[in-house]
């Protein structure tokens, strides 16, 4: 059971590059999250996926596109990387009810030079 | 709306006590608590629900006052293994998006 797995760790893009990550998770969860990190801001929702089938615009959505593939997968891609989408990038699922805890990825360090 | 952390970082030694504050400007249906060490995930520590009793484990607990819209996380005896940075995710109605505060880095001194 690995819970939510991420790739890559690390990637080095130049400005205008596109990348996609990739997230999947081995806990059956219907929700699905993409979320990035920035010193001092938290964590902040760029998509997210309720279920198989479905996506919607988080809080900082502009510069990516996601695809939920399957109930296990959702990725992120950057289709022209600038700058600005420096950041960690975390995915995290969970299981909607009361509790709704989210669990998350290991994370994918960016740089885009 | 992001909810409001205070402080913004904190220093102790083992064995002190510490208090997270976590504040929103609306109303909220739950506040949910997660630590991240460095270069980690951030992980899972509570939920308070509105409505909800005080919930607690070991030596971290939290409260939810909902007139205040405000929750707090009570670290008791603190532990070199409680540093980190503590994040207050907020939802304010069921089924709404977890919006996480900038988070209180927490160092614990021997």
């Amino acid at each position: 059971n690995a819970g939510v797995t991420q790739t890559p760790k690390f990637q080095v893009l130049k400005t205008g590059q596109s990348m996609t990550l990739q997230c999947a998770q081995d806990m059956n969860h219907n929700s699905m999250y993409w979320y990035r990190q920035d010193p001092g801001m938290g964590l902040r929702l760029i998509y997210y996926s309720a279920s198989e089938g479905t996506t919607d615009k988080g809080e900082v959505p502009n510069g990516y596109n996601v695809s939920r593939l399957n109930k296990r997968e959702f990725s992120l891609r950057l289709e022209s990387a600038a700058p600005s989408q420096t950041s960690v990038y975390f995915c995290a699922s969970s299981e909607p009810g009361s509790t709704d805890t989210q669990y998350f990825g290991p994370g994918t360090r960016l740089t885009v030079l | 709306q992001q909810p409001v952390q205070s402080p913004q970082a904190v220093i102790l030694r083992e064995g002190e006590d510490a208090v997270i504050n976590c504040s929103s400007s609306k109303a909220l249906y739950s506040v949910h608590w997660y630590r991240q060490k460095h270069g980690e995930a951030p992980v899972f520590l509570m939920i308070l629900l509105k409505g909800g009793e005080q919930k607690g484990h070991d030596k971290i607990s939290a409260s939810f006052n909902e007139k205040k819209q405000q929750s707090s996380l009570y670290l008791t005896a603190s532990q070199l293994s409680y540093s980190g940075t503590y994040f207050c995710g907020t939802e304010m109605e069921y089924g709404n998006k977890l919006v996480f505060g900038a988070g209180t880095i927490l160092r614990v001194k021997s």
